[in-house]
């Protein structure tokens, strides 16, 4: 299994502005993912983080919004800029690990006011 | 592209009572299955999984599914819930074939057990 940890936990943020999602994981692992999960909703992939090259993101998702960096095997950042209420979700690092089975971090719950 | 389907949005038992919650997939190759449960306050974590053999997987705390293929079903179970089961179930995805590994999830299932 994996250990993943985000930080921070929570935050509450104002529109327009921005908040930079730490994921770290305690092995080095090859996967890794950001999904968000909005209220009452299920968890939808905003993109594959790839370590040494640019994000691969899903529909719906662009690197402007959602700028993503991964500098090495177990630690990646998810940026949500310029935010609006909208954006408000639980945002989850999931890596994958070498047998295809995923684990989850504890997820970042942000409000936007 | 895949989707899952999970028909049973909200189920409310009895402690004992048994559990059975739907899972329908959506794709034309094989597939990795899991069942990811998010306990009330807390984080996803894995039920169990499936990626070949014996369709019927059991996973942790008593849970088990059973894929079965010509219905791209992958139902989870559970004998006699507990209190202590009332959480949401997710269930999910990724295709075998394509190198794709992040997961397609379904809608989730809220499972609440009455004591």
């Amino acid at each position: 299994s994996a250990v993943i940890s985000q930080k921070p936990s929570r935050d509450i943020c104002q529109r327009g502005t921005s908040l930079t999602i730490q994921c770290q994981v305690d092995s080095q692992v090859t996967m890794m993912f950001w999904y968000r999960q909005q209220p009452g909703q299920s968890l939808t992939l905003i993109a594959t983080a790839n370590q040494g090259s640019e994000a691969t993101y899903e529909s719906g998702f662009v690197i402007d919004k959602f700028p993503i960096s991964r500098p090495n095997l177990t630690f990646s950042t998810l940026t949500v800029s310029n935010m609006s209420p909208e954006d408000s979700s639980i945002y989850l690092c999931s890596v994958a690990t070498a047998t295809d089975t995923q684990y989850f971090g504890p997820g970042t719950r942000l409000t936007v006011l | 592209a895949q989707s899952v389907s999970q028909h049973n949005h909200h189920v409310i038992l009895s402690e004992a009572a048994s559990l059975e919650l739907g899972c329908n997939y959506s794709y034309g190759g094989t597939v990795n299955l899991f069942w990811y449960v998010q306990y009330p306050g807390q984080h996803l974590q894995l039920l169990l999984k499936y990626f070949s053999g014996d369709p019927l997987v059991k996973g942790i705390k008593g849970f088990e599914a059973e894929f079965i293929k010509s219905k791209f079903s992958f139902n989870l179970r559970k004998p006699s819930v507990q209190w202590s089961d009332t959480a949401e179930y997710f269930c999910a995805v990724n295709p075998k074939d394509t190198g794709r590994r992040a997961l397609t999830f379904g809608s989730g299932t809220r499972l609440q057990v009455q004591p």
